[in-house]
């Protein structure tokens, strides 16, 4: 059983670009949610993706976007990219949309660094 | 408030016992979590407690609920210098979110 991988691990960006992270889920799991992880901060919910939809969403604005792939695979996008955007971005995964279960199983994060 | 509470820092030394408060805000919250983060990595799930429960334990770790109060405790019998981390607290809503608190730092001392 394969476990949830993000790529890339590290980041660094420019003010004003644009910028696409990966995420694979684990195996048999069909949700995944992202999270940003500011420094010194607990994660702070993005948005989930269930069977492809969006389900549900943060205080994130939308130039915070997502996918979600047949596969169950994901990507976070960002566009016009700010300094304040600096974080780790940490990708779960859950079988159902996270009540049912009990809780998610987090990737060790993609490190975004804009400059 | 929107906020899951937990104090920031705690020092214990190795072999004692270390208790890790929070509070959180939503009493219909299902599922209640704890979470370990080591330096560079992910979020690792340690325990979680279902709402109708005001107890459990799994090795040496027990978790104390008081869902009148909001109150979620987590406690590490014998602490270890592997136990060294940031223990997140989390609330499992009804909306389907988890939402996390600040993240408590224990630091273990020899």
């Amino acid at each position: 059983e394969t476990g949830v991988t993000q790529s890339p691990t590290h980041l660094i960006k420019t003010r004003g670009q644009q910028v696409t992270l990966r995420c694979s889920s684990q195996s048999g799991h069909n949700t995944v949610s992202w999270y940003q992880q500011a420094l010194g901060q607990g994660p702070q919910f993005i948005f989930q993706y269930y069977r492809e939809e969006e389900n549900g969403r943060g205080n994130f604005p939308p130039r915070f976007s997502g996918l979600q792939f047949p596969n169950y695979s994901s990507e976070l996008n960002v566009n016009a990219l700010e300094l304040d955007d600096s974080a780790l971005y940490l990708c779960a995964s859950s079988l159902g949309t996270g009540r049912a279960n009990y809780g998610y199983t987090f990737g060790s994060g993609t490190r975004l660094t804009v400059v | 408030g929107e906020d899951v509470e937990q104090s920031l820092f705690l020092s214990v030394r190795e072999g004692d016992s270390s208790v890790i408060n929070c509070t959180y805000t939503d009493s219909s919250s299902t599922y209640l979590y704890w979470y370990k983060q080591e330096p560079g990595a992910g979020l690792q799930l340690l325990t979680y407690i279902f709402s109708n429960m005001d107890m459990k334990q799994d090795q040496r770790l027990t978790v104390l609920l008081n869902k009148k109060d909001k109150h979620l405790s987590l406690r590490i019998a014998d602490t270890q210098t592997g136990d060294s981390a940031i223990y997140f607290c989390a609330e499992g809503r009804r909306d389907d979110k988890i939402i996390f608190g600040k993240g408590t730092r224990l630091h273990i001392l020899p």
